[in-house]
């Protein structure tokens, strides 16, 4: 099956601080997602990005598929965006199940 | 839009019990769903693939025969843990597609300690 490669595993920031993290994934895929995973253990979706950049907010991602791994940038960081961020993968979108990463724990500091 | 419910939240069960948990899509039909398990500080992964009107497929090293699947319409399937014991104890989420879109949305999972 897939692999599917996050890093760093741990980061920790203060508050206003950027970060970026990785995703890096073994086999084409036509499913890419990023996830914020909640202290109550809810993921919350952030993007769908099999290939391209999107933004929103303070938040942006850009995969580039040819060279198959994704970045998410966070920018200003706020105590609120801490947590697990997951990517997750998959071969046919909707109808197949994803392949998580082990997740990037973030911790902001005030 | 794109709401994902699961039923109950959290559980506690004696072992050697039964225990159903639910997963429905509020606002959006979905033919499949899947079933994904998390341990303390881990992630996340699939146990199984959900089919509605059909038997659904599951991960290698996943018992079919411990783990019910039961996808009965287009905006519910069900899990049935069976004859559940402690190693069963986990985070249990669920999650599922609108039609002809890809991006999966996932419910707000159901702990499950068994006593």
């Amino acid at each position: 099956g897939i692999q599917v490669e996050q890093s760093p595993p741990d980061l920790i920031l203060q508050e206003g601080a950027n970060s970026t993290l990785r995703c890096n994934f073994s086999d084409s895929v036509n499913n890419l997602q990023w996830f914020h995973q909640n202290p109550w253990g809810q993921l919350i979706n952030l993007f769908y990005i099999p290939s391209g950049t999107k933004q929103n907010g303070r938040l942006s991602a850009t995969t580039v598929a040819t060279e198959r791994y994704s970045l998410l940038y966070i920018s200003s960081s706020q105590t609120t965006d801490s947590g697990v961020y997951f990517c997750a993968v998959g071969r046919g979108g909707g109808a197949d199940g994803l392949t998580f990463g082990k997740g990037t724990h973030l911790i902001i500091q005030p | 839009g794109a709401v994902v419910s699961q039923h109950p939240s959290w559980v506690i069960c004696k072992s050697g019990t039964s225990v159903k948990i639910e997963c429905r899509s509020l606002d959006f039909q979905a033919t499949t769903m899947f079933w994904y398990r998390q341990f303390p500080k881990q992630s996340l992964m699939l146990m199984a693939t959900s089919n509605e009107g059909s038997k659904a497929t599951y991960e290698q090293g996943v018992e079919k025969d411990k783990f019910l699947i039961n996808h009965a319409s287009l905006t519910l399937s069900t899990l049935t843990v069976t004859s559940a014991h402690p190693e069963d104890s986990s985070f249990y989420i669920c999650s599922a597609s609108p039609l002809a879109r890809e991006t999966q949305y996932f419910g707000p999972g159901t702990r499950l300690l068994v006593l």
